[in-house]
């Protein structure tokens, strides 16, 4: 069974206050590791994919990396805009469908 | 393309009515599913779906029924509803080939069941 643990639940960032966040993961065979972001209220909003160990992807003050065992989401020198849940998912090779085991996410909150 | 679209946004049940939760996608993908988010319970897959008139079990289907009778639509039943089923809803869609495998997600509709 595919686990994922998110840390910190919650983070308070000054502007401009670089930090990560960490999304460790248990899986049988990886198809691709997620990251969305959720507003408050709102449905998730997709950001990246990573398939496999080594990438990194980037958009904006967000980086995503990818190990064996974890993924990382980098954010440099946030904004109060950035304030948002961050939910990480992975997906792995068997059955069918496609699924998606989410964590429970990072809260963020980015202050002035 | 107005992606995933849910309605109702809102609803409060009795215990026992039925309820039909409605998702359009206008992405023409193949796959559909539908979650539930509970408060520090991170999202759970209920039922999903790999084109018209194939569904299949999620991690949590007990109280739901599912249909796909087209590609863009796929509905969500509550029989008899019970406050476990209090809970925010979020359908999704996804393209279902090698290499586009991101779900997009509505805006959810928010149930309470008294």
């Amino acid at each position: 069974e595919d686990q994922v643990t998110q840390s910190p639940e919650a983070l308070r960032l000054q502007e401009g206050e670089s930090s990560s966040l960490n999304c460790s993961y248990t899986v049988s065979g990886l198809r691709g590791l997620f990251w969305y972001r959720q507003d408050p209220g709102k449905g998730p909003e997709f950001l990246f994919t990573l398939y496999s160990a080594g990438e990194e992807k980037e958009k904006e003050r967000l980086k995503a990396t990818l190990t064996k065992k974890e993924s990382f989401l980098h954010i440099t020198a946030p904004k109060p805009e950035d304030s948002a849940t961050y939910l990480c998912a992975v997906q792995d090779f068997t059955g069918g469908g496609n699924k998606l085991t989410f964590g429970t996410g990072t809260q963020l909150k980015v202050e002035l | 393309n107005a992606g995933v679209t849910q309605t109702p946004k809102f609803r409060i049940l009795k215990i026992g009515q039925s309820m039909t939760l409605q998702c359009t996608q206008d992405m023409n993908h193949n796959y559909m599913y539908w979650y539930r988010q509970d408060p520090g319970m991170g999202l759970k897959l209920i039922y999903y779906s790999v084109g018209a008139g194939i569904t299949d079990k999620g991690e949590v289907p007990n109280g739901y029924n599912v249909s796909r009778s087209t590609t863009e639509d796929f509905p969500l039943r509550l029989e008899l509803a019970a406050p476990s089923q209090t809970s925010v809803y979020f359908c999704a869609s996804s393209y279902g080939g090698s290499g586009k495998n991101e779900q997009f997600f509505g805006p959810g509709t928010r149930l309470t069941v008294l």
